[in-house]
């Protein structure tokens, strides 16, 4: 079935640093690729998606881009701020199953000032 | 526009107990997913309902049930209650059918 890898965390960086979360998948097709975040007592959002090989999705100025040979979607952000502490989830879902997700486990990232 | 709302937002049963978890959709969105999340097994998908169908399904136990009204407003319920449902339960709901979620804050259940 399909799957999603992330790299465990936590990972902690000073605040300007630059981020890497790394993301990995298992699929048959083309699924489309998500980033989620979680921030400390709040629901998931949504962060910044992508549906074909070399899309690139952006947002708040965290990018990822869809790589169909290396089956990666790493995350990633020039200067972290203090506000970006959270959890962050890599998703895919099928083609023909939109708004089913699966999810990998979660990074969570802590910024310290 | 309001977000999704989860009721309740923490409830404890005893093993064997039922449960019923409701979820009210921002307006206009007609899918409604369930998820589960607990620290071992992460987030797993439960179902999806989409005008009042269930759409598709995860790999859960037929103690795991679901309905949609024709408001879109959605409830799940847990029968024969064990110690690993204990979990945190999200709605998320959507206008499209692309993976774009809107997540509710979740009910936090604690079976003992």
């Amino acid at each position: 079935g399909d799957s999603v890898t992330q790299m465990e965390g936590p990972v902690t960086l000073s605040e300007e640093a630059f981020l890497t979360i790394n993301c990995t998948y298992t699929a048959t097709g083309y699924p489309s690729l998500f980033w989620y975040v979680q921030y400390p007592g709040e629901g998931l959002q949504l962060l910044l998606k992508a549906t074909k090989a070399d899309d690139k999705g952006s947002n708040k100025g965290f990018e990822a881009t869809y790589r169909k040979e290396t089956t990666s979607f790493h995350l990633e952000k020039g200067s972290v701020q203090v506000s970006d502490s959270a959890v962050y989830f890599c998703a895919l879902t099928p083609l023909d199953a939109g708004n089913m997700l699966t999810f990998g486990g979660g990074t969570r990232l802590m910024v310290k000032p | 526009k309001a977000g999704v709302t989860q009721t309740p937002r923490y409830l404890i049963k005893t093993r064997g107990q039922q449960v019923t978890l409701s979820c009210s959709p921002i307006s206009g969105h007609r899918s409604v997913s369930w998820y589960q999340q607990t620290p071992g097994q992460g987030l797993q998908f439960l179902f999806e309902y989409f005008s009042e169908t269930q759409r598709n399904k995860g790999n859960f136990p037929g103690r795991f049930s679901g309905r949609q009204f024709s408001n879109s407003r959605s409830e799940m319920n847990v029968s024969t209650l064990e110690l690993g449902d204990s979990a945190l339960y999200l709605c998320a709901s959507s206008q499209l059918n692309t993976g774009e979620l809107f997540f509710g804050e979740g009910s936090r259940l604690t079976v003992l």
